[in-house]
């Protein structure tokens, strides 16, 4: 099993709503990540969790609050977000974070579209 | 850091033709990943190459790990209107905690 689910698939708020993107993983990998993605563009890294821990914030807006329950689970907090954070937004996971392991493959969910009104 | 390229940037082919696009870097990748993305979605795996030299098969798809490790290719054969999409290249940076990707190539396929 390769798969990566994300709740919700669609979502549209206020700027001044709080909402959360949840994402799961039931392979067993250690490095889970965010990603922001704009149409026709590659996906634009965020944040990356390795072993639950925060490794890497690409000096992402602290609207963006990301959350690592266990090592299952990924959230992303939204608060306050303007409308150019619209985009699709990725989560996907890996065996481990790629510093370790040159020959790791990353596998993505698919995606939550989120439009700020 | 490191920067992957690919070409074309996109195409325009008719269903039943064999397509082939390119992934390059000026550095070396020890592993060579191909994503299909469609509109909305995520990229989905479709091909892992994790040494020189390999050549790996998908159903109609082919994939080659360049011998200099600065490349790959994905070609796909017998074209069909479910191939459309953007087709990414990537490969975990030698350099940190994440993943390089390429620009996509965007393919069209016309009836």
């Amino acid at each position: 099993d390769t798969e990566v689910t994300q709740t919700p698939k669609h979502l549209v708020m206020g700027m001044t709503n709080k909402k959360s993107l949840k994402c799961e993983q039931h392979m067993g990998h250690r490095a889970m990540y965010w990603y922001k993605q704009k149409a026709k563009k590659p996906p634009e890294l965020m944040f990356v969790y390795s072993y639950e821990k925060l490794s890497i914030n690409e000096s992402v807006p602290s609207r963006f609050s990301p959350e690592c329950p266990n090592s299952s689970l990924l959230n992303l907090h939204l608060h306050a977000l303007q409308p150019e954070d619209s985009a699709l937004y990725l989560c996907a996971s890996s065996q481990e974070a790629s510093g370790g392991n040159l020959h790791d493959t990353q596998y993505f969910g698919p995606g939550t579209r989120l439009t700020v009104l | 850091g490191q920067q992957l390229n690919q070409s074309p940037q996109s195409m325009f082919i008719q269903e039943g033709e064999d397509v082939s696009m390119n992934c390059t870097s000026s550095s070396i990748f020890n592993t060579w990943l191909w994503y299909k993305q469609d509109p909305g979605e995520g990229p989905v795996l479709l091909i892992a190459l994790y040494k020189a030299g390999e050549l790996t098969s998908n159903g109609r798809l082919t994939a080659q790990f360049g011998i200099t490790r600065k490349d790959s290719f994905l070609n796909i054969s017998a074209s069909i209107p479910s191939d459309v999409g953007i087709y990414f290249c990537a490969g975990p940076s030698n350099y940190g905690q994440n993943f390089v990707f390429g620009p996509g190539t965007r393919l069209s396929v016309l009836p």
